[in-house]
């Protein structure tokens, strides 16, 4: 069974500050996915890496993986408020590889 | 493009009772999902659907849970009888084919008293 864990779970920081978020995954997969979800919204698609090495920047926000440990990583850089948000990871998987498995998600708290 | 659309948004019932939810999916997706997020996790993958065929539902407590997606469009996913541990936010997403990125509707949030 697919276990997906992101850590931290809360994220409390400063404005201007960097800071990363960690997902780490149990078994081989060559998708991973991030999204964000604001307080009583749906989930909103940010990334998807798609192979080892993959990096993709938006803004603010950069993501990476690493299918050989089993790790992608999502980088603030600069954080303002706007970010404030919980970002959850999803490791795909399933015969057809369309299964999705998400992570408990990092609630991140930017202060003014 | 119209996104993914979901009714309703909010229903309270007792447990024992009966409730249904609604999805429209993104026009010419043709896959469907339906997830169960309980407060402060994520989503979890209840049933995928392509085109009007169920792909997996290995996830679904089928004791309970039924779902169906008759014309490979709109998608009904129901709950008979509900237990107190249903409460959730019942998400439909929707993607145009497989191992595409899946976007995700506002949610039904379900309180079962």
């Amino acid at each position: 069974e697919l276990k997906v864990e992101q850590n931290p779970l809360f994220l409390s920081m400063q404005e201007g500050k960097n800071y990363t978020i960690y997902c780490n995954y149990s078994t081989t997969s060559d998708r991973l996915y991030w999204y964000r979800q604001d307080p009583g919204k749906s989930l909103e698609s940010l990334f998807v890496l798609l192979s080892n090495g993959a990096v993709k920047q938006e803004g603010r926000l950069m993501a990476s993986l690493d299918t050989k440990a089993r790790l992608s990583t999502l980088h603030i850089t600069a954080a303002v408020h706007d970010l404030s948000a919980t970002y959850f990871c999803a490791v795909a998987s399933g015969n057809a590889g369309n299964m999705l498995t998400f992570g408990g998600g990092t609630r991140l708290m930017v202060k003014p | 493009e119209a996104g993914v659309a979901q009714s309703p948004r909010y229903k309270i019932i007792e447990k024992r009772q009966s409730v249904a939810f609604w999805c429209n999916p993104i026009s010419g997706h043709a896959t469907l999902y339906w997830y169960q997020q309980i407060l402060g996790q994520g989503p979890k993958l209840l049933i995928q659907f392509q085109n009007n065929g169920v792909v997996d539902d290995s996830q679904l407590p089928k004791d309970r849970f039924s779902a169906e997606r008759l014309k490979g469009v709109d998608s009904t996913l129901k709950i008979q009888p509900a237990k107190l541990e249903d409460s959730a936010v019942y998400l439909c997403a929707s993607s145009l084919r497989f191992m595409e990125t899946q976007y995700f509707g506002p949610g039904t949030r379900l309180l079962v008293l």
